[in-house]
């Protein structure tokens, strides 16, 4: 089942913070976060486990609250290289490979 | 080399046309994958791939035949597509099937059915 990301999307101006959520109605074992930029490749950017551990770029920082099945993904101080569609893509059992992608949070900065 | 190679960029192909798309990276990867992406929306998974084997099929219709035939390389075959099946392609590896590190996506290819 889809997960389901808010806002659609968001505009800032740089320097701005956005967060970005990701929920899903079933339980889930993992969260991924993925950049996608027009006409470029998704590019990984996080992955949270159930129990708390997360693995990702440093400047990256997101939250995984289990109870609500809720993922937020943190961006501060917005740079114009932070524009692009995000994604988050979950995972309800590990060790499968399935991820179900979101519908996408299309992050536009302004100078 | 942290690449996957996917060729072609591009492919035109008349709905009675056979076709193959290729997937290629060097990293040791032993997970593989094929996503189809619609414009303006996510990745869909199609397959996975795990040790050349295949895992997972999405319930992906007979006219896309997936092969693995060794750990670097993933082909698509194609065959009496329909023009909905016009789409972006996207090939992805991981070291395995936890995606602890992450997937790393091809560039994909651009395929049009006419």
């Amino acid at each position: 089942q889809q997960p389901v990301q808010s806002p659609q999307a968001v505009i800032l101006r740089e320097g701005e913070d956005a967060v970005i959520n990701c929920s899903s109605s079933k339980a889930l074992y993992s969260v991924h976060w993925y950049r996608q930029k027009h006409g470029e490749a998704p590019v990984f950017l996080m992955i949270l486990l159930k129990g708390g551990e997360q693995k990702g770029h440093e400047k990256i920082s997101a939250s995984f609250n289990e109870k609500k099945q809720q993922s937020s993904l943190y961006l501060t101080a917005s740079q114009l290289s932070y524009s692009g569609t995000y994604f988050c893509g979950t995972e309800r059992s590990g060790n499968t490979g399935k991820l179900i992608f979101g519908q996408g949070t299309t992050l536009q900065v302004k100078p | 080399d942290t690449e996957v190679t996917q060729t072609p960029k591009h492919l035109v192909m008349g709905m009675t046309n056979k076709k193959s798309l290729k997937c290629e990276q060097h990293m040791g990867h032993r997970a593989m994958y094929w996503y189809k992406q619609k414009a303006k929306k996510p990745p869909e998974l199609m397959f996975v791939y795990s040790y050349e084997k295949l895992s997972i099929n999405e319930s992906v219709p007979s006219r896309f035949s997936p092969e693995c035939p060794n750990s670097s390389l993933l082909n698509l075959h194609l065959h009496a597509l329909q023009p909905e099946d016009s789409a972006l392609y996207l090939c992805a590896s991981s070291p395995n099937r936890d995606n602890f590190e992450g997937a790393f996506f091809g560039q994909g290819t651009r395929l049009t059915v006419v």
